[in-house]
Order: structure tokens, then C-alpha cells, then sequence
């Protein structure tokens, strides 16, 4: 079975930590995503990567950063956390870019 | 920018009644359609991909038509349960572009 996993359900920070959102999936995908959702807008990409090392913005990278040293783990970073990124944060993996995607359980993120 | 829209935001309805609803996207450059069904508290899973105009693919009491010269799917429930409550999002994929509708909320009352 297809598995992406995130590394929490929940998480509270504070204003002006560092956070990190980690996901792993077990299905050798090429490509991996980030996204965040919040009520009445639907998921929004945060950034993506195609490959190890590689990244792309995605429509809402500010205040964001990612890491992709293993094929199987993408991250997300949130340099210093503001109450406006305060969502649900979703993973997400494909084969091709364009293929359906697999999605993590999501990490509900609440930045006070 | 790739506007996708789905309405209605969200529905009510009885067990045993059928409902449908939609997602319009750009009707030009079109590649692929996904639609999603995210139940509360799990993932997100993907319950079809279209990619030809015409395309009509079924699941259960779920099914889903695609045009795309007009740039709209539907998803229809035939006579819903209660465990079909979610949130169903769709998905347009335009080159390397994929962009998500903010989904419809579909509550099954018993």
C-alpha cells in the first residue's frame, strides 16, 4: 500500500520559532509537494521538488523553505513562524507531475 | 492564473437522496482532472483522473463526467450514505500547472 507519513498531527509554536514539517513516503515517487489549506481556498501549493536537491516555488513560498536530501523525505520549513501560517499542512507525492497524488494525514499547524 | 471553481460550497442532504455537483476550470490547454475525496481525519485519496473530453468513469454510486470544450466536470452520488460525507476537491492540471478547487463540502444527514 502507498504510504506518505508526516512527522506530526499537531503542533503549537510560537511566534518566531523555527519549524520543521517532515514527510516521508515509501513509494519511490519522483516528486513530492507541499500545501497548506485553509477554509474556503482550497490547497494551495507551498513548493514542490522533482528530484533530490531540486525545488520550485509553488504559488505561496514566502516565509517558507524546503529540503530534499533523500528521495523519500521532503520538509518544510517555516524560518520563523507568524500566527498567518497558522493552517493545515499537507504532503503530498506523485510518479509524474502530472499523476494523481498521495497525500499525507496533514500536520495542523497553530502558531500563538 | 488557473481559476478552478466548485460549487456549491457545500451540501446537505439525506441518506438516500442523490446529488451531484461541479468543477469548472479554463477550457483551454487541458491536460488531465482529478477529483478527490478527503475524508475528516485521513488523507486525502484520489477517486478518478480524466483526461479525455467525454470521459465518464464510475466508482460505486460515484461517477464523474468531464468536458472539457466547456470546461467543467461533474461528480454525481448516487443515493448517499452517510459515509460518503467528505469534502470533494477538484484538481486541473494544465502543463505542469495543477491547481485545486476550494472543494464542496457534502454532508449526509441518516
Amino acid at each position: 500500500d502507498v504510504k506518505v507519513t508526516q512527522s506530526s498531527r499537531y503542533l503549537v509554536k510560537r511566534t518566531g520559532e523555527k519549524v520543521f514539517l517532515e514527510c516521508v513516503q515509501d513509494m519511490d515517487h519522483e516528486n513530492m509537494f507541499w500545501y497548506r489549506q485553509d477554509p474556503g481556498l482550497g490547497l494551495r501549493l507551498i513548493y514542490f521538488s522533482y528530484d533530490v536537491k531540486m525545488k520550485e516555488k509553488g504559488d505561496i513560498p514566502e516565509g517558507y523553505s524546503v529540503s530534499r536530501e533523500k528521495k523519500e523525505r521532503f520538509s518544510l520549513i517555516l524560518e520563523s513562524a507568524s500566527t498567518n501560517q497558522t493552517s493545515m499542512y499537507l504532503c503530498a507525492s506523485s510518479l509524474p507531475t502530472r499523476g494523481e497524488q498521495y497525500f499525507g494525514p496533514g500536520t495542523r499547524l497553530t502558531v500563538t | 492564473i488557473l481559476n478552478v471553481e466548485q460549487s456549491p460550497q457545500s451540501l446537505h442532504v439525506q441518506e438516500g437522496d442523490s446529488t451531484n455537483f461541479t468543477c469548472s476550470f479554463p477550457s483551454s490547454n487541458f491536460y488531465a482532472l482529478h477529483w478527490y475525496r478527503w475524508e475528516t481525519a485521513k488523507s486525502p485519496e484520489a477517486l478518478f483522473v480524466m483526461t479525455l473530453n467525454g470521459d465518464e468513469k464510475k466508482k460505486g454510486r460515484i461517477s464523474a463526467t468531464l468536458n472539457t470544450k466547456e470546461g467543467y466536470s461533474y461528480l454525481y452520488i448516487k443515493g448517499s450514505q452517510p459515509e460518503d460525507s467528505a469534502t470533494y476537491l477538484c484538481a486541473f492540471i494544465e502543463n505542469n500547472d495543477m491547481r485545486f478547487g476550494a472543494g464542496t463540502r457534502l454532508t449526509v444527514k441518516p
